[in-house]
């Protein structure tokens, strides 16, 4: 069974602040995604990652980082976090290789920046 | 780039009665269309999907049929029952979106589908 763990369900930080929300998956997927949830907006991409220390900008990765040191492991940063980075953010992880492959996605953190 | 629509938004169905929601996608080279399901406190999970190649796929209630010609696809549940309430989610790839395997997916909005007893 897949399992795809996030560091934290909630978070609260303050404006300016430093924020990393970490990401584990334990079936040696190669591909690692980040997304964020918003109401009315679906899930939106914001880095993902094909390869330890390889990532690629999805649809909004302004105000973002990402960081891959180990295959298992994904880091989000938001290295200063503001009030419209709010929202719910979810990791996904899935195999590589050609063709289409099903994402695997962990419970969620949701963050609240005052 | 894809853009994918998701309608309707919100949907209530009494139990037993059938549920359709509808996506339309923009990108002509997108070849493979998933569906996720999201429980309440839980990250969205894959119900079935249907690649380019065939127009209809079944497992059990739920059914995918896919309108390449008219580029959209829709997600049908027949017989609901109370444990099919949660939010559902369509997706597209953007065409040429495999970067050394990994699929980009673009999501659609997301339909809260709730079922009254």
């Amino acid at each position: 069974d897949v399992k795809v763990t996030q560091s934290s369900r909630y978070l609260v930080k303050r404006t300016g602040e430093k924020v990393f929300l970490e990401c584990v998956q334990d079936m040696d997927h190669e591909n690692m995604f980040w997304y964020r949830q918003d109401p009315g907006l679906g899930l939106r991409l914001i880095y993902f990652s094909y390869d330890v220390k390889m990532k690629e900008k999805g649809d909004i990765p302004e105000g973002y980082s990402v960081s891959r040191e180990k295959k298992e492991r994904f880091s989000l940063i938001l290295e200063s976090a503001s009030t419209n980075q709010t929202s719910m953010y979810l990791c996904a992880s899935s195999l590589g290789g050609q063709g289409a492959h099903e994402q695997y996605f962990g419970p969620g953190t949701r963050l609240t920046v005052t | 780039g894809e853009n994918v629509e998701q309608h309707p938004s919100t949907l209530s169905v009494q139990e037993g009665d059938s549920a359709v929601i509808k996506c339309t996608y923009s990108d002509s080279a997108s070849n493979y269309f998933p569906w996720y399901k999201q429980e309440l406190g839980k990250g969205p999970q894959l119900i079935i999907d249907i690649r380019s190649n065939v127009g209809e796929k079944k497992d059990q209630r739920i059914a995918v049929t896919l309108n390449k010609t008219a580029k959209h696809f829709s997600l049908h549940i027949t017989e609901t029952q109370p444990e099919d309430s949660a939010v559902y989610f369509c997706a597209a790839p953007p065409g040429g979106a495999l970067i050394q395997g990994a699929q980009k997916l673009v999501f659609g909005q997301g339909t809260r589908l709730t079922i009254n007893p």
